[in-house]
């Protein structure tokens, strides 16, 4: 069974860093794209980038370049997103999904709340 | 970017009744690379439609997915109970990829 199984809930003040991941479960993991969707009340849903398990080729939207690292360890099928730099802003849900285009199997999202 | 815009919001219906949901796009979809997601509450979104108007494993064949270039329809023939859930449209036909803001099919 194809699972992603994300890390959990976190916490962090503004100017925090904080690396969150993603192990893919029940597949071959280097040879599907894996993508970072976040999800806000505000906002609804918005795709971060994607990156390619197999060679690390990694694709930004234009809002996250430069606001987030995407990165891959294949040694054990887990995928990071990281912040340096923590804004109040960042506060959202945030899954992985697989897929570079549509999305056939997601994580079960993580939490992430900043704030003073 | 590709702006897309859902509607009605949100619709109200029974269960047997048929939902017609729309999502319509700014400019037209590259090679019709369309998506239809359901979440319900505090789950993650899950994959219905891809390609306009094919299903996704496991998705039961009530729901439907039609459409091209800018105008796409989701169409469920009769409500379940567990149907009810907020509805999203994805394109990925062009980057970034963008999705709608949704469409919830509430009880009546």
């Amino acid at each position: 069974e194809v699972q992603l199984v994300q890390s959990g809930a976190e916490v962090r003040k503004p100017g925090e860093s904080l690396k969150i991941s993603c192990k893919g479960f029940g597949y071959i993991f280097a040879s599907y794209w894996i993508g970072w969707v976040r999800q806000t009340p505000g906002k609804g849903l918005e795709w971060m980038g994607n990156i390619y398990p197999g060679d690390s080729d990694t694709r930004y939207s234009p809002s996250s370049q430069g606001q987030v690292t995407i990165s891959v360890d294949r040694s054990t099928d887990t995928a990071y997103l990281q912040w340096s730099s923590l804004k109040a802003s960042d506060s959202a849900i945030y899954y992985c999904a697989r897929g570079r285009g549509y999305r056939d199997y997601w994580g079960q999202g993580t939490l992430v709340t900043v704030s003073a | 970017e590709i702006v897309l815009t859902q509607s009605p919001g949100p619709l109200s219906l029974s269960p047997g009744e048929r939902a017609t949901l729309s999502c319509r796009a700014s400019q037209s979809v590259t090679s019709d690379y369309l998506a239809w997601y359901q979440q319900r509450p505090g789950q993650a979104p899950r994959l219905l439609i891809y390609s306009a108007s094919s299903r996704a494993t496991g998705i039961p064949d009530r729901f439907t997915g039609s459409g091209s270039g800018t105008d796409f329809t989701l169409t469920i023939s009769r409500l379940e109970p567990e149907d009810f859930a907020v509805y999203y449209c994805q394109q990925y036909g062009s980057s970034p990829q963008t999705f709608g803001p949704g469409t919830r099919v509430e009880f009546k």
